[in-house]
């Protein structure tokens, strides 16, 4: 079963404007993490953003915050001041649980995001 | 990415040939990590070693073997490619706790 699901395939925004990649999961452990990577189309991963399952507050990095919906199971990336170097594919990911196999990520299938001028 | 480093960048095999995926890194990290990402996916877990010493199998582990031969280095190995293994391969590392996976800059495998 997918415990990942990111719902947009791709997005247009404008430069300068704010936008909100989706992301919602499942999973049954208490403890997980939610991850936010980045790939532009040089392909390399690049981590933006880390939320906790225990965690209180929304995680803020510079211009990246999660909206993270604990009960409805979302953690949603917003992007803020959208620049052109934006443009790349999103991936939200899961870390479940704890012992050895923690460290195991699941993957959306991406969101692919263009910032126009 | 100086701190996870993969070779090949690419590499073209026939169908039947064998390889293997080398991963090092400079991190001192514990946990290593083998995905593959194929077009309009996420990444797939294929292979991982919490520790050096341990390995176990991921989500997609079929047709892979791995060896973590020491804490720096977690190699890949196809050991008759398939077309159907024609992807992107990143290795990645972990320290513990809440930290990010660090992540290579990936190898290109064509399998023809």
């Amino acid at each position: 079963a997918q415990k990942i699901t990111q719902t947009q395939p791709g997005m247009f925004v404008q430069e300068k404007e704010a936008v909100t990649l989706d992301c919602t999961y499942d999973t049954s452990d208490p403890s997980y993490g939610l991850f936010w990577y980045k790939q532009p189309s040089s392909g390399e991963m690049i981590f933006l953003i880390y939320q906790g399952s225990y965690d209180q507050q929304n995680a803020t990095e510079g211009r990246y915050s999660l909206n993270f919906q604990k009960a409805r199971k979302s953690a949603n990336l917003v992007i803020s001041a959208s620049q052109l170097g934006d443009s790349a594919m999103y991936f939200c990911a899961m870390r479940e649980g704890l012992g050895d196999s923690w460290g195991k990520l699941q993957f959306g299938a991406g969101t692919q995001v263009v910032v126009t001028p | 990415n100086a701190g996870v480093t993969q070779t090949p960048k690419f590499q073209v095999l026939k169908t039947g040939q064998s390889m293997t995926l080398q991963c090092a890194q400079d991190m001192n990290h514990n946990s290593m990590y083998w995905y593959r990402q194929d077009p309009g996916m996420g990444l797939r877990l294929i292979y991982y070693s919490a520790s050096e010493g341990t390995t176990d199998k991921g989500e997609v582990p079929n047709g892979y073997n791995v060896s973590r031969l020491n804490k720096r280095e977690f190699s890949l190995r196809l050991e008759s490619a398939a077309p159907s293994q024609t992807s992107v391969y990143f290795c990645a590392t972990l320290q513990y706790g809440n930290q990010p996976q660090h992540f290579g800059d990936g190898t290109r495998l064509s399998i023809l």
